[in-house]
Parts: C-alpha cells; sequence; structure tokens
C-alpha cells in the first residue's frame, strides 16, 4: 500500500521568507514522489519530481524539495517566497516496485504568501 | 494535442438526469486517471486506465458510475442519474508509461446538479 501525508492544511508566509510545505509518504518499495500546483482557478500543474539520484531536485518557478529516505519524507522548499506563489499545493507518490499503476495524492496544503 | 483537454468545460444537469463527460489525453500517453474534486479541496482518485483497460476502478462512488475508453485514447465519464452530491469539478490526466509517470491534468469539467 501507499499513502501520502500532508500535515499542514494552511501555511503562511512573508513575501521574501523562505517557506517549506511538508509531505511525508508510506510505501512498501521505492518511491517516486511527486509535487503539483494549483493556482486559483487553474488547472493543476507537475511542479517537480524525485525518481532517483541527487535527493535535491529543483523544479519549476524555483522551487525545490529534499528526499529524505531515513525520515520519509519530501518537503518542498523555496528561498524567498512570491505573492504569486499563493496557490494550493499537493504531494503525490507512487511505488515503483509494486507497479502501481497510480500515484497517490495528499489532502493538498494551502499557501498563502503576504505581502 | 499539446495538453489534455476535457469536455464540457461547464455543465449545469437536473438531479435525475445522466450526463457524460468527455476527456481526450496527450497523444501517446497509456495511462489515462479521472479524479473528482469539490470547492479546492483534494483530489478523489474515482479511475485508472492503462490502455483501454481499467485496472482499478476503485474510487467509483457508487454503481452510477462508469467509465470507459476506446482506441486508447478518449474517455468518457458517465454519472446516470445524478444527484447534487456529485457536483464538483472533474478532472483527467494523463500520463506516459514509459518514464517516470508524472500525470498532466486538464482543465477540469465543473458539474453542476441542480
Amino acid at each position: 500500500a501507499q499513502s501520502v501525508a500532508q500535515p499542514e492544511d494552511q501555511v503562511n508566509v512573508a513575501e521574501g521568507n523562505p517557506l517549506t510545505v511538508k509531505c511525508t509518504y508510506s510505501v512498501s518499495g521505492n518511491p517516486y514522489l511527486f509535487w503539483y500546483v494549483q493556482y486559483p482557478n487553474r488547472g493543476l500543474q507537475f511542479l517537480l519530481k524525485y525518481i532517483t539520484g541527487d535527493n535535491l531536485v529543483k523544479g519549476s518557478y524555483g522551487f525545490e524539495a529534499e528526499f529524505n529516505k531515513s525520515q520519509t519524507s519530501f518537503h518542498l522548499k523555496k528561498p524567498s517566497a512570491l505573492v504569486s506563489d499563493s496557490a494550493l499545493y499537493f504531494c503525490a507518490v507512487r511505488d515503483i516496485d509494486t507497479n502501481a499503476g497510480k500515484s497517490t495524492f495528499g489532502d493538498g496544503t494551502t499557501l498563502t504568501v503576504k505581502p | 494535442g499539446a495538453g489534455v483537454s476535457q469536455s464540457p468545460s461547464n455543465k449545469v444537469t437536473e438531479k435525475g438526469k445522466d450526463v457524460e463527460l468527455r476527456c481526450d489525453p496527450i497523444s501517446g500517453h497509456t495511462a489515462l486517471y479521472w479524479y473528482r474534486q469539490s470547492l479546492g479541496q483534494g483530489l478523489e482518485f474515482l479511475i485508472y486506465f492503462q490502455g483501454n483497460s481499467a485496472p482499478d476502478k476503485s474510487g467509483l462512488p457508487s454503481d452510477r458510475f462508469s467509465a470507459e475508453r476506446t482506441g486508447g485514447s478518449v474517455s468518457t465519464l458517465t454519472i446516470q442519474r445524478t444527484q447534487q452530491e456529485d457536483s464538483a469539478v472533474y478532472l483527467c490526466a494523463s500520463s506516459n508509461r514509459q518514464g517516470s509517470y508524472e500525470q498532466y491534468f486538464g482543465p477540469g469539467t465543473r458539474l453542476t446538479v441542480t
């Protein structure tokens, strides 16, 4: 079985400050990990992914995420938040060893960046 | 096409009527997924296709919901005898089996049952 948890429903940060959106996962085998973003009144967009290799992955819009196998985490980070980063963020996991046909999504975290 | 397309973009229907929602995935993507999202909340998985077969139908809420995919491309999600609780945004996504499986989402169909 595979599952993902986003422990914070809401994250508030001030513009220019670093931001972190947390994600932890559970899989039987090895994970593929993803972050998606949904801007207001827009569709879901793929942001970044961890497949293998370097634990720090970089994605669109200056976002990055760090894969931590021992802590089973994949937190999303950005060094300096922008008001335009305000959106709903989803973490997702896929267990590559069980050949599961789908990814499991977290419940989402609403990020609000205040000027 | 360049992206996943869905039609209609909006659908208002009366309680008890049947509706069909269409998804056209990215060309060449073998996997196709349907989700439901209520009021900007989380994604509720409905069904997954690999080619024309559906290995995982576990998310379909009731037997009023069905989906099919033909020619390994277009998929249709059908809701029979719609209820007000079916009101939501229905999202379709596709992904490439050969690769790292990130999903590309369509714009969604907003269904309102009155």
